[in-house]
């Protein structure tokens, strides 16, 4: 079976400008969640969706939004691009998105963004 | 809010040794605790979980012990080999929450 899959798997961009990262969730899971990695530091929790709506939202600007389809693959966008958002953007999937109970999370690999 | 502090590495042992990383939280309520693991090149992999104080997450020789009176969860294995090298990450998730929190994470080194 599958895991997580995300695409692409590095990418380059340069200040200001936008980009987009892809989630494929593990079949039959429904909720899909983001995290941002910054070398050396713990993940950070930016969105959590489930069935296509926003569950959760972390502490993170308006230039971060995400969306979810009703395959239940997900989009990250991020617009105007700082060098502070370069990082491991990681994405998790679960069945029902309830994680602080017997239901697990699985990660992707992750994407790597480098903003120049 | 919930915070995660770990002990800061790196840290790096010989084949055999015995391993304890420390880690301790803030939280309201009674959290889930976790640890992930992560190997090079990969994603986050559960290691191992607890949900109520006192019960003990186990797994591949790791072991870590829900501590309610000390808000902790360390991790700790008897008798580490050199494919335990990775990034150990401790989480927790409140009840009810959407979101895991991280602690910096503990990179291990094992040498042969």
């Amino acid at each position: 079976d599958a895991g997580v899959t995300q695409s692409p798997t590095h990418l380059i961009k340069t200040r200001g400008q936008q980009v987009t990262l892809r989630c494929s969730p593990i079949s039959g899971h429904k909720s899909v969640s983001w995290y941002q990695q910054v070398l050396g530091q713990g993940p950070q929790f930016i969105f959590q969706y489930y069935e296509k709506e926003e569950r959760g939202r972390g502490n993170f600007p308006d230039r971060f939004s995400a969306r979810q389809f009703p395959n239940y693959s997900s989009e990250l966008n991020v617009n105007a691009l700082l060098l502070g958002d370069s990082a491991l953007y990681l994405c998790a999937s679960s069945f029902l998105g309830r994680i602080a109970t017997n239901e697990k999370l699985f990660f992707g690999s992750g994407t790597q963004l480098s903003v120049l | 809010g919930d915070s995660v502090t770990q002990m800061e590495g790196p840290v790096t042992l010989s084949e055999e040794a015995c391993l304890t990383i420390n880690c301790t939280y803030t939280a309201t309520g009674y959290p889930s605790l976790f640890w992930y693991v992560q190997y090079p090149g990969e994603g986050l992999q559960l290691l191992l979980k607890a949900t109520k104080a006192d019960d003990k997450g186990s797994n591949k020789g790791f072991e870590a012990t829900y501590r309610k009176e000390t808000t902790s969860f360390h991790l700790e294995k008897g008798s580490v080999q050199v494919s335990d090298s990775a990034v150990y990450f401790c989480a927790l998730a409140s009840q009810g929450a959407q979101k895991l929190v991280f602690g910096q994470g503990t990179r291990l080194t094992i040498n042969p």
